[in-house]
């Protein structure tokens, strides 16, 4: 079955410090992988996403992704973290037959200092 | 853009009231969830649908009901409220599979 981890459920980065947020996926066939960021008491906005083709994907607000077909992950990073960024990230994983169905992980809250 | 549009926003029950959690897209999609949000726990699939007159259980399905007699609506039942269906609802629509979903803004809904 399809399952997702995000072993870090809270992580603390000062302001300027890069970030690498953790996930670990597991599925038979090639992964269809997300990343969505959810600002409090908003709905979740796609930051990234993989398909296929060049494993380092780009998103929006500085993000980025890389797919590790061998370790089973996808961990977001970001160079340099701004206050802006404190939320609750989401990885998640579809490609499940003909549903369109996502598989989320925990969620990882993360919290910026100044 | 409406996109996915979510009501009510906030709705506190008491245990055994029923309600019905609104959702509407705009985009023309054929692909509609209702997922809940329970902290530490990510979020869990209730039920789904891949186009109007379609729909199937998903992950924690039980204490809830779906129609979809539109391609635009999705709305989502409880009866019998109950205080385990306390949580944060998130309605979501996707024009084909293996694409990015768009989420609505969520309800939170409390059950006392």
């Amino acid at each position: 079955a399809q399952s997702v981890t995000q072993p870090d459920i809270h992580i603390t980065v000062s302001e300027g410090a890069s970030l690498e947020l953790r996930c670990n996926y597991s599925y038979g066939a090639t992964p269809y992988l997300f990343w969505y960021v959810q600002s409090p008491g908003q709905g979740l906005q796609l930051l990234l996403k993989y398909f296929s083709g060049d494993t380092l994907v780009q998103g929006i607000k500085g993000f980025e992704a890389e797919f590790k077909r061998s370790q089973s992950s996808f961990n977001l990073r970001k160079p340099s973290v701004h206050w802006s960024d404190a939320a609750e990230y989401f990885c998640a994983v579809g490609g499940s037959g003909n549903t369109g169905k996502l598989i989320f992980g925990q969620g990882t809250t993360l919290q910026v200092k100044p | 853009n409406a996109g996915v549009t979510q009501t009510p926003k906030f709705r506190i029950l008491k245990i055994g009231q029923s309600m019905t959690l609104q959702c509407t897209q705009d985009m023309n999609h054929n692909y509609m969830y209702w997922y809940r949000q329970d902290p530490g726990m990510g979020l869990k699939l209730i039920y789904y649908s891949v186009g109007a007159g379609i729909t199937d259980k998903g992950e924690v399905p039980n204490g809830y009901n779906v129609s979809r007699s539109t391609t635009e609506d999705f709305p989502l039942r409880l009866e019998l409220a109950a205080p385990s269906q306390t949580s944060v609802y998130f309605c979501a629509s996707t024009p084909r599979v293996n694409t990015e979903a768009f989420f609505g803004q969520g309800t939170r809904l409390t059950v006392v």
